[in-house]
């Protein structure tokens, strides 16, 4: 099982469509989570951090399922500029990130 | 301004060359990462340094090398020994290896 992993998609959504992406992790140790936004050939931003009892940033949403051992991030109402890669992250026991491969998630008018 | 400066934007190298990419942060942060990104990939740690005159070899470490002389500074050399170094290279920086991780603009490596 690797590390961490995400769905790949394409995800194509119409505009105001409600979206979720999960990614699971295999160390059931993890306590750090994040979400990327990753724009065409441009380095990852952080979206957000992915805390116990779940977060909310506007149309974002995003939740921890220890027992399952997956992140989700949900985004309601989309925008044509949430168009992006959205990579989940898992805090390594160094300090350094491990990446999900991303889902690219593609919103149509 | 602060923050995170990667350069050059892109970078071309013949094959057997040395190249040595730049990272450079402003941000008085004290650990620096390394990641490459390949197509369709997630990003895989290449080096990572948690203090200045410190370094540890990450997932994919064979045919590079680091140098942590500075705090602000943390270049990556591409040595003639990677086998398929044509990747977007990453550089990330935090405040202490715990906190969130920042990421410069990238670097674009194309061997000819």
């Amino acid at each position: 099982r690797k590390e961490v992993e995400q769905d790949p998609g394409p995800f194509n959504v119409p505009e105001g469509a409600t979206v979720a992406f999960n990614c699971t992790y295999s160390n059931s140790a993890s306590q750090s989570f994040f979400w990327y936004r990753q724009d065409c050939r441009k380095e990852p931003k952080l979206l957000m951090s992915v805390y116990s009892s779940g977060n909310e940033d506007g149309r974002f949403t995003a939740q921890l399922n220890r027992a399952s051992q997956y992140i989700s991030l949900l985004i309601r109402d989309s925008k044509l500029s949430d168009s992006a890669t959205y990579l989940c992250a898992v805090r390594g026991s160094q300090g350094n990130l491990i990446f999900g491969k991303g889902t690219k998630l593609s919103v149509k008018p | 301004d602060g923050g995170i400066t990667q350069s050059p934007k892109y970078l071309f190298r013949k094959e057997g060359q040395n190249v040595t990419l730049s990272c450079e942060q402003n941000l008085n942060h004290d650990a620096m990462y390394w990641y490459r990104q390949d197509p369709g990939q997630g990003l895989r740690l290449i080096y990572y340094s948690q203090i200045v005159n410190d370094f540890q070899k990450g997932d994919i470490a064979e045919g590079y090398s680091v140098s942590r002389e500075k705090k602000e500074s943390f270049p990556l050399t591409v040595t003639s020994a990677q086998k398929n170094p044509t990747a977007f290279y990453l550089c990330a920086s935090s405040i202490t290896p715990t906190d969130t991780q920042y990421f410069g603009p990238g670097t674009r490596l194309t061997v000819l």
